[in-house]
């Protein structure tokens, strides 16, 4: 994967708010994109993903969105929750490989 | 049903030791793959089993890093002569197969190992 060194990129919103995280990725040949959420001291957890021929996927309070023509995904969460603080991965692969290429996360902050 | 399982969960081991690291996939996954992930980073890829077939060993860092699987059931990870720059979070993830459109991976909560 890649990495930014110890300091995640940091997103704080306010509890209620609309959250959006960013994510560029790198191999337009890839076709399946996937967002996790890894709260401190857990593993990764799936939350939802999208297939390349689609730009937007819709689940409980979550959306996203896929740009294929400037390599971008974002993840939208609706009416943020104190339990939505957590450091968010983009993964991405291509449907004939088995390998997720993480990207380096954004870590989201929920102020009460 | 139960989740990916991985023990322990921390280890703190001295520099030059081997340590041995297990994962317990989910009942019926076929692929199993380890990760490390480092303070503040994403995952790295490091191994990849699937069924019977030779595992992707591409990911492993030094030839001191090797891992085993046996069937589709429990793997190993083993790190030898361990050094401080291997100290990270070591993740297990599992999946139904390597093919299909949604193929999702479910991760453990990880190994968190620290080489003093």
């Amino acid at each position: 994967g890649e990495s930014v060194g110890l300091h995640l990129p940091t997103l704080s919103v306010q509890e209620g708010d609309n959250s959006i995280i960013n994510c560029a990725y790198s191999n337009s040949a890839s076709d399946y994109f996937i967002w996790y959420k890894q709260e401190s001291g857990k593993g990764p957890q799936f939350i939802i993903d999208i297939r390349s021929n689609m730009d937007k996927r819709q689940g409980q309070r979550v959306t996203v969105l896929l740009n294929k023509t400037v390599k971008h995904l974002s993840l939208q969460i609706a009416a943020t929750q104190p339990g939505d603080s957590a450091v968010y991965f983009c993964a991405e692969k291509k449907d004939s490989s088995y390998k997720l290429i993480f990207g380096s996360g954004t870590r989201l902050l929920v102020r009460p | 049903g139960a989740g990916v399982s991985q023990s322990p969960s921390n280890k703190v081991t001295e520099k030059g030791k081997d340590v041995e690291l297990r994962c317990d996939p989910i009942s019926g996954h076929t692929a199993l793959y380890w990760y490390r992930q480092r303070l503040g980073q994403g995952l790295e890829f490091l191994i990849y089993f699937q069924g019977n077939s030779a595992p992707d060993k591409s990911g492993l860092p030094s030839d001191r890093f090797s891992a085993e699987r046996t069937g589709e059931s429990v793997s190993t990870l083993t790190i030898q002569r361990t050094q401080q720059e291997d100290s990270a979070v070591y993740l297990c993830a599992s999946s139904r197969s390597r093919t299909g459109v949604l193929e999702t991976q479910y991760f453990g909560p990880g190994t968190r190992l620290l080489v003093l």
